[in-house]
Formats: C-alpha cells, structure tokens, sequence
C-alpha cells in the first residue's frame, strides 16, 4: 500500500473558482503534511506546510488535515491561469514520499 | 546561495550505455533524495541518504546506485541503461526536523534523460 494517495486528475476549472485537491495516507503516526506546487518542465516548490489536524491558511490557500479520516486537502480560492500546475501532497517523515500530482488548468 | 544543482540538464543514452548523474547542495542540508517523473506522473523516490555513508533504497531502486560520501553530493549511478529509465530526475534535499520529520526540500531543476 503506498503512503499517501492523490487523485491524478486532471482538473480544469474557469478563473474565479475553488479548486479542491484531496490526498489520503496510510499510517496514522504521521502528523506532519506538505503541499509542493509544480510548474512545467521545473522542479517541485513547497506551497503549504502543515502539522497534525486542522487548517492553515496562506493568502488564497487553505490547508486542510482530517487525522481521523487520515484525508489531507487543498483549496485554492479564486483561482487564476497563473495557478495552473501540478500539485503534490507529501508525507513529512524523513523519506518525504509524494502523491501521484493533481495537473490543475485554470482556464482565462 | 545555488541550492540544489543537478548536472547534466538533458542526456541521450543508448541502450546498455552507463552514465552517472550529478547532484550537490550547497545548504548543508543532511537529508538528499533521487526522484524520477515519468511523463504525467509524480515523483517517485529512486533513493535517499539521511547523511554522508549512509544511503537507503526508495520505492523504485533497481537500476540504479548511489553513494554519499560527502555531505555536499549525492550522485546516482545508471549502469546498463534501459529505455524504461527514460524519465526527468530530480535531486532535492532538506534539513532534518524534529522526531524523524522534515522540513522545506529544495529540488533540482532536473535531469531529462532519453534512452534509445
């Protein structure tokens, strides 16, 4: 079973939408969870960081841990074509494993 | 400061040919990973080294070798190159946090290599 799954997509969405991104994980000890944004032909950059259940929120981003359903989340409010990327969820243990990527398009 | 550099950015193997990629951190960082992203894939860890001398394998090792000598470089070795290693690599590295967890990785900008 791999430690955390994403659902591949692909989503496209008009300017002005939420887009909601959705990851599951395996083992309950984990506690700590990433979201890296990827542009085309460039390597992975941290977008949000977060530690146990609740949420974080960084400007039009919102980071969400359901520990009891072992769900992590992703929200982008009022998306723009500059949002269009892949994006991939991440355990935070020491071996960093990665989601399969969600390729967001933000159509104008 | 540079981060994380990978050499070459793009390489033409043939079948059965050897090469090594290169990957250096200038950040002392003691965590360093090799990824491979095959077209509409995520990343897909090759191997890892928590500190110099020590290595571990990943999800997808076969095919590959690393070492870690220092704390600066962590190359991956292909030997008998196969089309099925046609892929983008990446090297990231990070600094270890508390209770076995990681902070920020910085990655490479990518090695794309073809086998034919």
């Amino acid at each position: 079973q791999k430690e955390v799954e994403q659902d591949p997509g692909p989503l496209s969405v008009p300017e002005g939408a939420i887009v909601s991104l959705n990851c599951t994980y395996s083992n309950s000890a984990f506690q700590y969870f990433m979201w890296y944004r990827q542009y085309s032909r460039k390597g992975p950059e941290l977008l949000m960081y977060t530690y146990s259940s609740g949420n974080k929120e960084d400007g039009r981003f919102t980071a969400q841990v359901d520990k009891s359903s072992k769900y992590i989340s992703l929200f982008i409010r009022d998306s723009q074509p500059s949002d269009s990327a892949t994006y991939l969820c991440a355990i935070n243990d020491y071996k960093l494993s990665f989601g399969a990527g969600t390729t967001v398009t933000v159509r104008a | 400061n540079a981060g994380v550099t990978q050499t070459p950015k793009f390489r033409i193997l043939k079948i059965g040919q050897s090469m090594t990629l290169q990957c250096t951190q200038d950040m002392n960082h003691n965590y360093m990973y090799w990824y491979r992203q095959d077209p509409g894939m995520g990343l897909k860890l090759i191997y890892y080294s928590v500190g110099a001398g020590i290595t571990d394998k990943g999800e997808v090792p076969n095919g590959y070798n690393v070492s870690r000598s220092t704390t600066e470089d962590f190359p991956l070795r292909l030997e008998l190159a196969a089309p099925s290693q046609t892929s983008v690599y990446f090297c990231a590295s990070s600094y270890p946090g508390t209770g076995g967890t990681n902070t920020e990785a910085f990655f490479g900008q990518g090695t794309r290599l073809t086998v034919v």
